[in-house]
């Protein structure tokens, strides 16, 4: 079936240190979202990016749609506390269909 | 403001049983999901519905059954818990259109099975 894998599971990072998830399809999506979920929290939409080699980017937060769109980063620059939760990316596989979740990337920050 | 309400946010409840879990929005929106999440699998799509009277099965439907009777509610029903079923469940809501749309979630309910 369709699936959306994710790496790095876990990543632990000092404060000020870049943090950057990926995500994988080994088919084509049309388009994919991120989403963060705090610690004892609901997920959040963060973004949506649609079109082939998109750049996306919030303060410290960018988001890349790789040019074959089977693939997605999230990278953080220079880390926060208020970074700290887990990272979902969620990908559709065609316009309108259901959202297939990775596993999440789950970051914590050392200050 | 709109909102999208899950309850109960806690339940325990003892194999065999049947639970229901409610999940109400108030966007007015057409689509509403049930998803489950548990350590090392992310979100995974229990049901799903685009209207009223519509459901549709997600990837890990066995053991649960929806209704979509409103707009406004999709219920989650275990019919006979096991404790496979043990995890946090999420409703989610989204507008209907021709791009996916963001999914607004709920607070989540943690569900044990004893």
């Amino acid at each position: 079936g369709q699936q959306v894998m994710q790496i790095p599971q876990y990543q632990h990072v000092q404060e000020g240190e870049d943090f950057t998830t990926y995500c994988n399809s080994s088919t084509t999506l049309s388009n994919i979202q991120w989403y963060k979920q705090r610690p004892g929290g609901h997920p959040v939409f963060l973004i949506q990016l649609v079109k082939s080699g998109e750049v996306k980017k919030q303060k410290r937060l960018t988001f890349q749609f790789g040019e074959a769109k089977k693939n997605s980063s999230l990278h953080i620059t220079a880390t926060q506390t208020t970074d700290v939760g887990t990272y979902f990316c969620a990908g559709t596989y065609n316009q309108g269909g259901k959202l297939i979740f990775g596993q999440g990337t789950e970051l914590s920050v050392k200050p | 403001d709109a909102e999208i309400t899950q309850s109960p946010r806690h339940k325990i409840t003892e194999t065999g049983r049947q639970v229901t879990l409610a999940c109400h929005q108030t966007w007015n929106h057409n689509n509403m999901f049930w998803y489950r999440q548990d350590l090392g699998h992310g979100l995974r799509l229990i049901h799903y519905s685009y209207g009223v009277q519509d459901t549709n099965k997600g990837e890990v439907s066995d053991g649960y059954s929806v209704s979509r009777s409103n707009t406004e509610d999709l219920p989650l029903t275990l019919e006979s818990a096991a404790s496979s079923q043990t995890s946090v469940y999420f409703c989610a809501s989204s507008e209907s259109g021709e791009v996916t749309d963001t999914q607004y979630f709920g607070p989540g309910t943690r569900l044990t099975v004893l």
